[in-house]
């Protein structure tokens, strides 16, 4: 168990530009979920996949987001023409279907600066 | 519609000194409720989590919650603080309906006065 790893870990962007993170899940964890958290505040809930299907998307991931998983595995989430409103630290999770707790597991996180 | 309200942005305790960081829920079905913690420029590291079994639960670094269904509250405690203890902490619930999504409280820094 490697635990939930994440890269790159910081990411500095000039706005407009594109921008694509990376998260490895642990990796026997067919769900994974991406959130975003500004400073000061909890993690937001992004979406969630479990295995390649994307099950639910928040109101927060407007249309210059998205996000695959395409084989199951690791995931992608990409920012295209990024804001400054943008900034922020990204959190990848996952979490064992079989897990009737949903205890989800946490990478170290993107962090994302636009300037 | 999951909530969880967490009391006090920031709480100060000294060295040795109990430690009680509050949270309250909202949840229309039995919930799962989580205490993460997160050190400076980290991801979040689980601290303990109710289930539906024992309303006092034990986790990690000598932390303890107790689920109390009347008062909608899962409050965090430690007897004892210690200067490692310093750092953010998040309540967080899931609904137990087979759902995914977990909603977090906005978090207590915690202090630790030497």
């Amino acid at each position: 168990d490697t635990g939930v790893s994440q890269d790159p870990r910081h990411k500095i962007t000039k706005r407009g530009q594109n921008v694509t993170f990376r998260c490895d899940p642990i990796s026997e964890h067919n769900r994974l979920y991406w959130y975003r958290q500004t400073l000061g505040q909890g993690p937001e809930f992004l979406t969630y996949f479990q295995n390649e299907a994307q099950l639910e998307k928040s109101r927060l991931l407007s249309d210059r987001f998205s996000a695959e998983r395409p084989k199951g595995s690791f995931s992608t989430l990409e920012i295209q023409r990024t804001e400054q409103g943008d900034s922020a630290m990204y959190l990848c999770a996952s979490s064992r279907e079989a897990m009737s707790s949903y205890e989800q597991y946490f990478g170290p996180g993107t962090r994302l600066t636009v300037t | 519609a999951q909530s969880v309200t967490q009391l006090g942005s920031h709480v100060s305790v000294s060295e040795g000194a109990l430690v009680l960081l509050r949270c309250n829920y909202s949840s229309s079905v039995p919930p799962y409720l989580f205490w993460y913690v997160q050190y400076p420029n980290q991801g979040l590291q689980l601290l303990l989590k109710y289930t539906s079994a024992a309303t006092l639960v034990k986790g990690i670094n000598g932390f303890e919650a107790e689920f109390k269904k009347s008062e909608t509250s899962f409050h965090l405690t430690k007897p004892s603080a210690h200067m490692s203890d310093a750092a953010e902490y998040f309540c967080a619930v899931s609904e137990n309906t087979g759902g995914f999504k977990t909603i977090f409280g906005a978090g207590t820094r915690l202090f630790v006065k030497a």
